[in-house]
């Protein structure tokens, strides 16, 4: 089956570690983009990738990090420089232009201690 | 600089009753503009999208959406709601980031409460 994975589901951290978050697409699509959704905020764009080996920053990309050395991978890192990374983090990918259907994946819940 | 507005945080229906949820946004030029739908710890889904031609869009599960550009409106409708639709439900307006690719801004999101 198509479609996107992110793992783990419930990540804990403690304050002051780094952490990745694990994005994997099988739908061959060229775009993909992380976000990040707190309660009452909707979601916001942290980083976007058009194209492999290269992104671009979005709305909230101080303390995250990210990289796309394959097609179908986007992870994303959250630094110890994030003051405020508690949230659910959702990754989605189009098949090229944002104008496309992006499909999201089922999120991982970060939760620091 | 492109916004959704999503004025309900909740809206609470009985099942059976019709739906609107509704969504203005701000952009200037034609507007691309999404639905999408969220369950409970879950990734969102795409229930339908409008790019241009005619302004009442039909999408998945029964849903459709009306485009009205002297309201800069886009609110989402259905004719009788199931319990399986009590879900979080976003709109999104396709804006230019920078280097030239549209990427949706979502609106807050509005809680669909059903009663049985």
């Amino acid at each position: 089956d198509g479609g996107i994975t992110q793992s783990p589901k419930y990540l804990f951290r403690k304050e002051g570690q780094n952490v990745t978050l694990s994005c994997e697409q099988n739908l061959n699509h060229d775009a993909m983009y992380w976000y990040r959704q707190d309660p009452g905020q909707g979601l916001r764009l942290i980083y976007y990738s058009q194209i492999v080996n290269d992104f671009q920053k979005g709305d909230i990309a101080e303390g995250y990090s990210v990289s796309r050395e394959k097609k179908e991978s986007f992870p994303l890192t959250v630094t110890s420089a994030q003051k405020n990374p508690t949230a659910f983090y959702l990754c989605a990918s189009s098949l090229n232009r944002g104008t496309d259907t992006q499909y999201f994946g089922p999120g991982t819940r970060l939760t620091v201690l | 600089a492109q916004s959704v507005t999503q004025p309900d945080i909740h809206i609470t229906v009985s099942e059976g009753a019709s739906l609107e949820l509704r969504c203005n946004y701000s952009y200037g030029a034609t507007p691309y503009l999404f639905w999408y739908v969220q369950s409970p710890g879950q990734g969102l889904q795409l229930l339908l999208k409008y790019f241009s031609g005619d302004t009442l869009v039909q999408g998945i599960k029964g849903f459709e959406a009306e485009f009205k550009r002297s309201q800069s409106s886009f609110n989402l409708r259905k004719p009788s709601v199931h319990w399986s639709d009590a879900a979080e439900y976003f709109c999104a307006v396709g804006s230019i980031f920078s280097g030239g690719s549209y990427i949706p801004t979502f609106g807050r999101g509005t809680s669909l409460i059903v009663h049985p």
